[in-house]
């Protein structure tokens, strides 16, 4: 089957960095990508990796490794409206996204 | 600005009272879907539909209907809402120039059921 799997919670301190991570098992592989999503509110993107590697955007970077099957988002200086889930998705060999249960980031003063 | 709409943002219904949401997008997609998402789950992937073509999930209900009578809009029709059924509806869309797979969510129905 397909997996994705990442932490259900973290807590982190404010201007502070912290690294979300995500492994996956899919049927091939067209891209990973990282959604933000405030409680009650819709998922909004933040980055999407499909070449091995580090994209840097801004406070937030995203590493893959495909042969390993992993990722990470890295947020660096953490400020409070970063409390959020983080959700990481894998578009398979029939471009269809699987979505992990998504990461509840907590950031304390 | 370009964004896909839902309508209603909040639905409470009653225990087998028929409930449609609806999805608009002035993005220009020819991609869209209908997710399902509860609490502190993934979303789950109801249907989707690829210009008119129209996909759907092996596992989604019977109970769960979908329409798209043109590219703009999208509509989902629960016929028999159960209290199961009481999740977060989001609609998204893809098929942009500017990443062709990255989806664009609305900004959530949430439907009650009493």
């Amino acid at each position: 089957g397909q997996n994705i799997d990442q932490p259900t919670e973290m807590t982190a301190t404010e201007g502070a960095i912290v690294q979300i991570n995500c492994t996956y098992q899919t049927s091939g592989f067209n891209g990973l990508f990282w959604y933000q999503q405030h409680a009650g509110e819709a998922p909004t993107f933040l980055s999407y990796n499909v070449l091995d590697g580090l994209e840097e955007k801004g406070r937030f970077s995203s590493f893959l490794s495909r042969s390993k099957g992993y990722s990470y988002l890295l947020l660096k200086e953490l400020q409070m409206k970063d409390s959020a889930s983080y959700l990481c998705a894998v578009m398979d060999s029939n471009y269809q996204l699987i979505w992990g249960a998504g990461t509840k980031l907590i950031i304390k003063p | 600005d370009a964004m896909v709409i839902q309508n209603p943002r909040y639905q409470v219904t009653q225990f087998g009272k028929p409930v449609t949401l609806s999805c608009s997008q002035t993005l220009n997609h020819n991609v869209m879907y209908w997710y399902q998402q509860k609490s502190s789950q993934a979303p789950k992937l109801l249907f989707h539909y690829y210009d008119k073509d129209f996909n759907n999930e092996a596992d989604t209900p019977d109970n769960f209907q979908s329409r798209r009578p043109n590219t703009s809009f999208c509509f989902l029709d629960i016929r028999s809402p159960g209290l199961g059924d009481a999740a977060m509806y989001l609609c998204a869309t893809s098929g942009g120039s500017s990443g062709a797979n990255v989806l664009t969510f609305g900004a959530g129905s949430r439907l009650t059921v009493l």
